[in-house]
């Protein structure tokens, strides 16, 4: 339990159609970071959020945006969905630059 | 660009048995080494990781890992596993922690009884 928790656990969507997923930190992490884990890879870094302003980003698609809230809780959004997006999307949080990343339990998104 | 490699896709290994989980990183400085732990529908647990000092790094549940930089290795250990250990294994690297962070593609572990 790392008490990092994430909303919806499944989704399903169709092509073209915007989906919002959400991660509630740990208490008293500031930054949050997201992740796409497609079946049988490992994650891809998609970015990462400090106090509410972008932190770092990986090589995704503009597409791809992200909210983080006062509360440090957090938003991946993804408009034009495709169907390589369907994957198991993680958020991890953590204290600060050097301290352990605690990661959610992910949702999982399939794109029909 | 970094990259990091896992050759092996899944070992089986007997209870009782030791263990050790290949990783190889190409990057021209020394980045920030991770091992991540992921069971079937749970998230990813962090084993260990490694930013400077000693080479030979101690993490949770009896794993270590040893960073040997004319390799660019960075192996997972453990002595004798247990049968909760399996699960999939991910090696990390990050330029700066949190930042441009990149898996490997895991290794399956099994544990024969």
């Amino acid at each position: 339990e790392t008490g990092v928790t994430q909303s919806p656990t499944h989704l399903i969507k169709t092509r073209g159609q915007q989906v919002t997923l959400r991660c509630s930190s740990q208490s008293g992490h500031n930054t949050v970071s997201w992740y796409q884990q497609a079946l049988g890879q490992g994650p891809q870094f998609i970015f990462q959020y400090y106090r509410e302003e972008e932190n770092g980003r990986g090589n995704f698609p503009p597409r791809f945006s992200g909210l983080q809230f006062p509360n440090y809780s957090s938003e991946l959004n993804v408009n034009a969905l495709e169907l390589d997006d369907s994957a198991l999307y993680l958020c991890a949080s953590t204290q600060g630059a050097r301290e352990t990343q605690y990661f959610g339990p992910g949702t999982r998104l399939l794109v029909l | 660009a970094q990259s990091v490699t896992q050759p092996d896709i899944h070992i089986t290994v007997s209870e009782g048995a030791s263990l050790e989980l290949r990783c190889n990183y190409s990057y021209g400085a020394t980045p920030y080494l991770f091992w991540y732990v992921q069971s079937p529908g749970q998230g990813l647990q962090l084993l260990l990781k490694y930013f400077s000092g000693d080479t030979l790094v101690q993490g949770i549940k009896g794993f270590e890992a040893e960073f040997k930089r004319s390799q660019s290795s960075f192996n997972l250990r453990k002595p004798s596993v247990h049968w909760s250990d399996a699960a999939e294994y991910f090696c990390a690297v990050a330029i700066n922690y949190g930042q441009n962070f990149v898996f490997g593609p895991g290794t399956r572990l099994s544990v024969l009884p």
